[in-house]
């Protein structure tokens, strides 16, 4: 039971251009949504977040973008760089009314290679 | 370095041996959890704690896999009896306790330990 969805395994963009990572989820409860990126041999870095009561956030190169009606949400890298190159992973949480927060439920990854 | 830090980062062992992870947080982050993450996979929830009160076991987590953070700071992970299975990338992250209301959630994770079950 697959709650988070990552349906491309690969992507290939070509530097300056923008890349668009997409994500989709299942389960209701999920009001907080992450990005992570993944280097081989390392854990994963935190990119970016967005709380459901926001369909968008961004910091410098990096936006997200949430589409609750549509359990979507969305990475975008402009303009992108061969050092993005890594692969991208969208989790999801619930924090609830409590504020705590606990697990984060994970997609597959997608690949993303940025060509000179 | 103030990240969260795991030892051994690579863990090669005979099927039936018993292995233990350490996991070392963020020094203020009272919260810290376990995840496994296998070949084209994203990381799995294993279990957390909230300073040293287990608060959630996921199912994967058997019978033969225990964790503990005795003084609510370094964790450790045992598997007993490992078998092949057992191979794969195991996590560990940490977090501050988020008040009531505040909307951050990231987890900061280590590097991992890589385990291989022979």
């Amino acid at each position: 039971d697959q709650q988070v969805k990552q349906n491309s395994p690969s992507l290939s963009v070509q530097e300056g251009r923008i890349s668009i990572l997409n994500c989709d989820y299942t389960n209701s409860m999920f009001d907080y949504f992450l990005w992570y990126k993944k280097y081989p041999a390392e854990g994963p870095t935190f990119l970016i977040s967005i709380s459901s009561i926001k369909d968008k956030n961004e910091d410098g190169r990096f936006t997200v973008f949430l589409n609750k009606s549509a359990k979507h949400l969305s990475l975008h890298i402009v303009p992108s760089q061969p050092g993005d190159s890594a692969v991208y992973f969208c989790a999801a949480s619930e924090i609830g009314l409590t504020g705590g927060g606990n697990k984060l439920t994970f997609g597959t990854g997608t690949q993303l290679k940025v060509e000179l | 370095d103030t990240g969260v830090s795991q030892n051994p980062r690579h863990k090669i062992t005979k099927r039936g041996q018993n292995v233990t992870f350490r996991c070392d947080p963020i020094s203020e982050h009272n919260r810290l959890y376990w995840y496994r993450q296998t070949l084209g996979q994203g990381p799995e929830f294993l279990t957390y704690f909230q300073n040293e009160a287990q608060l959630e076991k996921s199912r994967l987590l058997s019978d033969r896999f225990s964790a503990e953070r005795p003084k609510g700071s370094f964790s450790t992970l045992e598997i007993q009896r490992t078998e092949q299975g057992d191979s794969a990338m195991y996590l560990c992250a940490s977090r501050a306790l988020a008040r009531r209301g505040q909307g951050n959630n990231e987890q900061f994770f280590g590097p991992g330990t890589r385990l291989t079950v022979l």
